[in-house]
């Protein structure tokens, strides 16, 4: 199994551009989420899923968009990038809401 | 208000000490995860706990319910221990993903 497959690793991007974060799980998991990850702060939810087709805002959604169309899929997508944005984000999975929490590898995003 | 405090925010020890890492809540919890983040890397799962205590090599973990209060103890600290180490609760009742972390304990081990 290859776990939780996080992609890209860095991205610099320019205000108002778009892109995407791709997030991957081959271990059947129902729960995936998207976190954010900023100097001083613990990890923040951004948006969040139970399975294919249900998807949920998290604490900070602004700026951010996801689906689930596979159990295994859950993209970000970052709709105009602003600079507050720049971040190191991280998708996470686990099978069932009290277990054991699988990372990917983080995205480390620049907005300029 | 934090509902989930770490302490200490920074730890700086010697190679061979033992290492203790608190967390404290606020409020009813059904799960606590102890996390660790290299330098740089990504984030590993150490332990879930809901009850009692674990243990993994040198690496232990206890939690007290009524107290509302968890430790993660190191047992003769390595330098490739030097990590940060994440609290991570899941609150009774907090919704689907319902996890709120610690800021994180930034350890040092020096040889």
């Amino acid at each position: 199994n290859a776990g939780v497959t996080q992609t890209p690793k860095f991205q610099v991007l320019k205000t108002g551009q778009s892109m995407t974060l791709q997030c991957a799980q081959d271990m059947n998991h129902e729960y995936m989420s998207w976190y954010r990850q900023d100097p001083g702060m613990g990890l923040r939810l951004i948006h969040y899923s139970v399975g294919a087709g249900i998807t949920d805002q998290g604490e900070v959604p602004n700026g951010y968009n996801v689906s689930r169309s596979t159990t295994e899929d859950f993209p970000l997508r970052l709709l105009s990038a602003a600079p507050s944005q720049t971040s190191v984000y991280f998708c996470a999975s686990r099978l069932d809401s009290n277990e054991k929490l699988f990372f990917g590898s983080g995205t480390q995003l620049s907005v300029l | 208000k934090n509902e989930v405090e770490q302490s200490p925010q920074n730890l700086t020890a010697q190679e061979g000490e033992f290492i203790t890492i608190n967390c404290s809540y606020s409020v009813g919890i059904s799960a606590l995860h102890w996390l660790q983040q290299h330098p740089g890397g990504g984030i590993v799962s150490l332990f879930m706990l809901s009850s009692g205590k674990k243990k993994h090599g040198r690496l232990i973990a206890t939690i007290n319910i009524q107290e509302k209060h968890s430790s993660l103890h190191i047992t003769a600290s390595h330098p490739r221990d030097s990590a940060v180490y994440i609290c991570a609760v899941r609150l009774t009742g907090g919704g689907a993903d319902g996890l709120t972390f610690g800021k994180g304990t930034h350890l040092i081990i020096q040889p």
